[in-house]
């Protein structure tokens, strides 16, 4: 069963970068089939896809933050990592790591970490 | 405001069945495959419906999905509980080069 976490500050101070690392358990990182994804849920509000990462380096962003955001892999750790510069009270959020899977659909997901964008 | 359109809510005693919509365009709905996913309260999202209509092993035959041109629909029959939460769809959007999430349902069972 796969299974992912997510991992870092739960508190970043305005202007500063985001980082948060999703740990894979259970199945490989470096399957052919997967993307490795990140997704954000504002405070009571709907979710918001950030991008994702195949095991061969290639990235896709959503097109609304490509300006501020890089997400990375480290095969052997079984973890990508998520970076969102310049970040402002409006990136306050839950943020998900997920898997989208060769049915093209997010078919595993971390629990979500809380991130505050306050000073 | 969401690329794909939702009803804030809908609600429906227990043991009966419930459509929940979703509205979206050509250059998403109307070309791509459509997901459905269930959020408990304070949970992460979970994967429903797959490729329109298609459920994931361990998902109820409670719950199915279906697609015609810009609309999908996920169904729920035999109301529980249990099944109060939100429903979100998503899919690929053509258009913007990105995954699209509609701005989800909150479902009551009465």
């Amino acid at each position: 069963q796969v299974q992912l976490q997510e991992s870092g500050p739960g508190l970043v101070k305005p202007s500063q970068t985001l980082s948060l690392t999703c740990t894979v358990s259970g199945g490989s990182i470096s399957s052919d089939a997967h993307y490795w994804s990140w997704i954000r849920q504002h405070p009571g509000k709907g979710l918001e896809w950030i991008g994702y990462i195949h095991f061969t380096g290639t990235t896709y962003y959503n097109p609304s933050l490509k300006s501020r955001v890089t997400i990375s892999l480290d095969t052997p750790m079984h973890q990508f990592s998520l970076k969102l510069n310049s970040v402002t009270a409006a990136d306050t959020a839950v943020y998900y790591c997920a898997r989208r899977g060769g049915t093209y659909s997010f078919d595993y997901w971390g629990q979500g970490t809380l991130v505050t964008v306050s000073s | 405001q969401s690329v794909l359109t939702q009803p804030p809510s809908v609600s429906e005693a227990p043991r009966q069945r419930v459509t929940i919509s979703c509205s979206g365009s050509s250059s998403n709905i109307g070309n791509n495959a459509v997901n459905w996913y269930q959020q408990l309260p304070g949970k992460a999202p979970k994967l429903l419906i797959y490729y329109d209509d298609l459920l994931p092993s361990g998902v109820s035959d409670r719950f199915s999905g279906s697609k015609s041109g810009t609309s999908a629909s996920l169904a729920i029959s035999g109301l529980q509980s249990e099944d109060e939460a939100d429903y979100y769809c998503a899919t690929w959007d053509d258009s913007l080069n990105a995954w699209v999430f509609g701005g989800g349902t909150y479902l009551t069972v009465l």
